[in-house]
């Protein structure tokens, strides 16, 4: 009940194109949902996230839908270009007790645009 | 650059073996945490400590501790390497106890080779 399942596993998508990755949850208790970009050789880091009282949140080419009844949400990448080529990785935070939080991530969706 | 400083880069090391990963929050982060990577894997949760003490344990192995000292930089001591420890070994950290927002800070990495 704790996992976020992440699909694609991989994605290859043309230059221009809108890559789309998806994640799901199933604990009605997660209230925080991030993504992270993992370039290769670099550690993750925080690229956009979003509260499940929110349905859809923009920055820049990157937008996360959140669909709270479906329990899932969405990575999508407007006009991807190669430089986007990365890990991604979604992931629900949860209080575990007190003020103590866990993160739970995904597995991760290798991508790569083409030039 | 994240802040957050890991070292060494690279280690090349033997089965049987002991090394030790240090890790470095950023400044005035009091939270370090620590995954695991292995190729093409996603992040495997080890184990976080807060202000000197350890806050949650995950998939950590018995051959494995870790612990922060009280100038908050942490280290990773991982015994009786196998072959199968060969991985990335990240060092993150957040402001608080626990990131309730879900952003953690992470380093470039460790890179473990074990032979």
């Amino acid at each position: 009940q704790q996992q976020v399942k992440q699909s694609p596993q991989s994605l290859i998508v043309q230059k221009g194109g809108i890559p789309i990755i998806n994640c799901a949850y199933e604990n009605t208790a997660f209230d925080y949902f991030p993504w992270y970009q993992q370039f290769p050789g670099k550690g993750p880091a925080l690229l956009i996230a979003i509260r499940p009282d929110v349905s859809e949140k923009k920055e820049g080419r990157f937008t996360i839908s959140f669909n709270k009844s479906a329990k899932q949400f969405s990575l999508h990448i407007m006009d991807s270009q190669p430089g986007d080529s990365a890990t991604y990785f979604c992931a629900a935070n949860l209080m575990v007790g007190g003020s103590n939080y866990q993160l739970i991530w995904g597995a991760g969706t290798k991508l790569i645009i083409k030039p | 650059d994240s802040g957050v400083t890991q070292t060494p880069k690279h280690l090349i090391t033997a089965t049987g073996q002991r090394v030790t990963l240090r890790c470095s929050p950023r400044s005035g982060d009091l939270s370090v945490y620590w995954y695991q990577q292995s190729l093409d894997q996603g992040l495997q949760f080890l184990i976080q400590y807060y202000n000197g003490e350890e806050r949650a344990k995950g998939n950590i192995l018995e051959r494995f501790s870790a612990q922060q000292f009280p100038d908050l930089h942490s280290e990773l001591n991982l015994s009786s390497l196998e072959l199968g420890d060969s991985a990335l070994y990240f060092c993150a950290s957040s402001v608080g106890q626990a990131p309730n927002t879900g952003e953690l800070f992470f380093g470039e990495g460790s890179r473990l080779t074990v032979l």
